[in-house]
């Protein structure tokens, strides 16, 4: 399967332990973007890179929460000190900024925070 | 600032016409898009329509764009139960970091 992989699929933690999502997408995708979907909403932007580097955060990424992609093809997504606020569907997209940046999204990993 | 609004629900009989609408305010958008989410699945990318075209028609697909009032329909013909999901709309500027501004989604029930 050479799509977008998520993992793990679902996350079970209790509150106040740090947890951490990896995303690895498709091959040669020099874009890399991170949502967050809650029940009955639609996604909303956490974060993206452009190969390596971070450029853009949105304001609901709190200083909790942290995004690498080291080499340019994976990404992690840590959150520190987990709130029940923090559950969700945490979802990856990627894209090659080709026409239309068509991004192409992950399973998802759910996470619940109890 | 940027929003993008839909009708939360739809029903209608298997062979029929769907039309989802949506509406956004951001003017400088590039790109618009239509997304498919079924239960317990990841989003699906269904098509999209660059800013300075009217319509674009994949197979039973028809999306229409009215700039002017900021307007997005998708049209789905002989609509069948397998069709039967979330539908979001989504807008991008290319031009900065092309995220995705989504709806609330459109929940599509199509009826035997």
């Amino acid at each position: 399967d050479t799509g977008v992989s998520q993992n793990p699929r679902h996350k079970i933690t209790k509150r106040g332990q740090n947890v951490t999502f990896r995303c690895d997408p498709i091959s040669e995708h020099n874009r890399l973007y991170w949502y967050r979907q809650t029940l009955g909403q639609g996604p909303e932007f956490l974060t993206y890179f452009q190969n390596e580097a971070q450029l853009e955060k949105s304001r609901l990424l709190s200083d909790r929460f942290s995004a690498e992609r080291p080499k340019g093809s994976f990404s992690t997504l840590e959150i520190q000190r987990t709130e029940q606020g923090d559950s969700a569907m945490y979802l990856c997209a990627s894209s090659d900024s080709g026409e239309g940046n068509e991004q192409f999204f992950g399973p998802g990993t759910r996470l619940t925070v109890l | 600032g940027e929003d993008v609004e839909q009708s939360l629900f739809l029903s209608v009989r298997e062979g029929d016409s769907s039309v989802i609408n949506c509406t956004y305010t951001d003017s400088s958008s590039t790109y618009l898009y239509w997304y498919k989410q079924e239960p317990g699945a990841g989003l699906q990318l269904l098509t999209y329509i660059f800013s300075n075209m009217d319509m674009k028609q994949d197979q039973r697909l028809t999306v229409l764009l009215n700039k002017k009032d900021k307007h997005l329909s998708l049209r789905i013909a002989d609509t069948q139960t397998g069709d039967s999901a979330i539908y979001f709309c989504a807008e991008s500027q290319l031009s900065l970091s092309g995220k995705l501004i989504f709806g609330q989604g459109t929940t599509l029930q199509v009826k035997p």
